[in-house]
């Protein structure tokens, strides 16, 4: 069974980078047929997607979010990692990470809270 | 960016009874679209890939239809456990897009 795990700090300071890890188990991150995804959500609101990586390392952003977000991947520690900048309170959400395989979101974390607050 | 819009926003209904919700793209996404029900606290849970195929240990009662820009997701037979919010999402292009969601209650 495929897992993946965010880790990272749980408060952030305005003006800020947030920095979010995910851990991914029973399955190899260089596997070529997926992309590694991070998705989030506000209290009480839906699901918006940040943007991905494939194995290969290229990336694909969420437009409202491009100039400020970073994803690369750790294939040696099996992981790949979210680099938000410049953050505000509008970035307090709820951060998943995900896989992404035949064009649909198979495999998800559980979620790590990031408030960001001074 | 391809808009997905879902309806109704949120819905109420009793145990046994069959509710529908719709997602209607904003252009042609063939049947890049999948459903996923989500509960309080917790992530998505992908139930409908490919806008009818059923994911593997997702009960029958679920199933999924339509392509090009309206799809509908139908929840027959409704159990106790249904009690979620769903959402769609369409992977046609760039940026990936999610509904807004629907609330469904439990009467």
């Amino acid at each position: 069974q495929v897992q993946l795990q965010e880790s990272g700090p749980g408060l952030v300071k305005p003006s800020q980078t947030l920095s979010l890890t995910c851990s991914v188990s029973s399955d190899s991150i260089n596997n070529g047929s997926y992309y590694w995804n991070w998705i989030r959500q506000p209290a009480g609101k839906g699901l918006e997607w940040i943007g991905r990586i494939s194995t290969s390392g290229s990336t694909n952003y969420n437009p409202s979010l491009k100039s400020r977000v970073t994803i690369s991947v750790d294939t040696s520690k099996n992981q790949f990692s979210l680099r938000l900048i410049s953050v505000t309170a509008a970035d307090t959400a709820l951060y998943f990470c995900a896989r992404h395989k035949s064009a649909r979101f198979d495999y998800w974390g559980q979620g790590s809270l990031v408030t960001v607050s001074s | 960016d391809i808009q997905v819009t879902q309806s109704p926003s949120s819905l109420s209904a009793s145990i046994g009874d069959r509710v529908s919700i719709t997602c209607r793209a904003s252009q042609n996404i063939s049947t890049y679209l999948n459903w996923y029900q989500q509960k309080p606290g917790k992530a998505p849970n992908l139930l409908i890939f490919a806008a009818s195929s059923s994911q593997s240990g997702v009960p029958s009662r679920f199933t999924g239809g339509g392509s090009g820009t309206d799809f509908t997701l139908t929840v027959s037979d409704l159990q106790p456990e249904d009690r979620a919010t769903y959402y769609c999402q369409q992977s046609f292009t760039s940026p990936i897009t999610f509904g807004q969601g629907t609330r469904l209650e439990i009467k």
